[in-house]
C-alpha cells in the first residue's frame, strides 16, 4: 500500500462547478499537509497548506481529518485556469515528505 | 529572483553514460532536494541534503550520486545510465528539511537510449 494515495481521476467538470479531491495517508505520525498544483510539463507550486481546523483560500477550501487519515480539497466555482494535477503531500515531523501520485483536473467550458 | 534553476532543461543520452545535472538556489535555503517523476506518478526523493555540508538518500538512490557543493549548489550525477533512469528530474529547495514550501526549478527531461 502506498504511504498517500490519491485519486488519480480525472476528473472532468464543467466551468462553474464545485469539486472535492481526496487524499488518504498511511503513517500515523504525519504533522503537516499540502496541497500542490502542476500544470502539464511544469514544476509543482505550493496551492495550500491544510490546518487541522480547516483553512479557506479564495475557492479553494482544504480540510484534514486526523481521525481517518485523509485530506480533502475542495474548489469551488471551478474556472478553466484550474484545469491541473493537484498533489497531496504529507510530512512527518522528521522532514520526510511523501507526494501522491496527483489527480487530474479537466475543467470544460 | 531565479528561484531555483536547474541546468540542462533536456538530455538525450546513451545507456552506460555518465552525466551530471546542476542546480542552484538563490535564496539562502539551507535544504535541497532531488526527485524524479515519472509519467502519471508523484515525485519521488532521490537524495536530499538537510544542509550545507550533508548528504542523506532518499526513496529511489540507486543509480545516482550527488554533491552539496556549498550552500547554493546541490548537482546529482548518473555514473551509469540506464533506460529506467529514463524521467523528469527536479530539484527543490526549503528553509529547512521540516519547512514547506519546496521550491522548485523548471526540471530537466532526461531520455536514456
Amino acid at each position: 500500500r502506498k504511504e498517500v494515495e490519491q485519486d488519480p481521476g480525472p476528473f472532468n467538470v464543467p466551468e462553474g462547478a464545485t469539486v472535492a479531491f481526496n487524499c488518504t495517508y498511511s503513517n500515523s505520525a504525519s504533522q503537516s499537509f499540502f496541497w500542490y498544483r502542476q500544470d502539464c510539463r511544469k514544476e509543482p507550486k505550493l496551492l495550500m497548506s491544510v490546518y487541522s481546523s480547516g483553512n479557506e483560500d479564495g475557492r479553494f477550501t482544504a480540510q484534514l481529518n486526523r481521525a481517518s487519515q485523509y485530506i480533502s480539497l475542495l474548489i469551488r466555482d471551478s474556472k478553466l485556469s484550474d484545469s491541473a494535477t493537484y498533489l497531496c503531500v504529507v510530512n512527518t515531523n522528521a522532514g520526510k515528505s511523501t507526494f501522491g501520485d496527483g489527480t487530474t483536473l479537466t475543467v470544460k467550458p | 529572483n531565479a528561484g531555483v534553476t536547474q541546468t540542462p532543461k533536456f538530455q538525450v543520452l546513451k545507456t552506460g553514460q555518465s552525466m551530471t545535472l546542476q542546480c542552484a538556489q538563490d535564496m539562502n535555503h539551507n535544504s535541497m532536494y532531488w526527485y524524479r517523476q515519472d509519467p502519471g506518478m508523484g515525485l519521488r526523493l532521490i537524495y536530499y541534503s538537510a544542509s550545507e555540508g550533508t548528504t542523506d538518500k532518499g526513496e529511489v538512490p540507486n543509480g545516482y550520486n550527488v554533491s552539496r557543493l556549498n550552500k547554493r549548489e546541490f548537482s546529482l550525477r548518473l555514473e551509469s545510465a540506464a533506460p529506467s533512469q529514463t524521467s523528469v528530474y527536479f530539484c527543490a529547495s526549503s528553509e529547512s528539511r521540516t519547512a514547506q514550501p519546496q521550491h522548485f526549478g523548471d526540471g530537466t527531461r532526461l531520455s536514456i537510449l
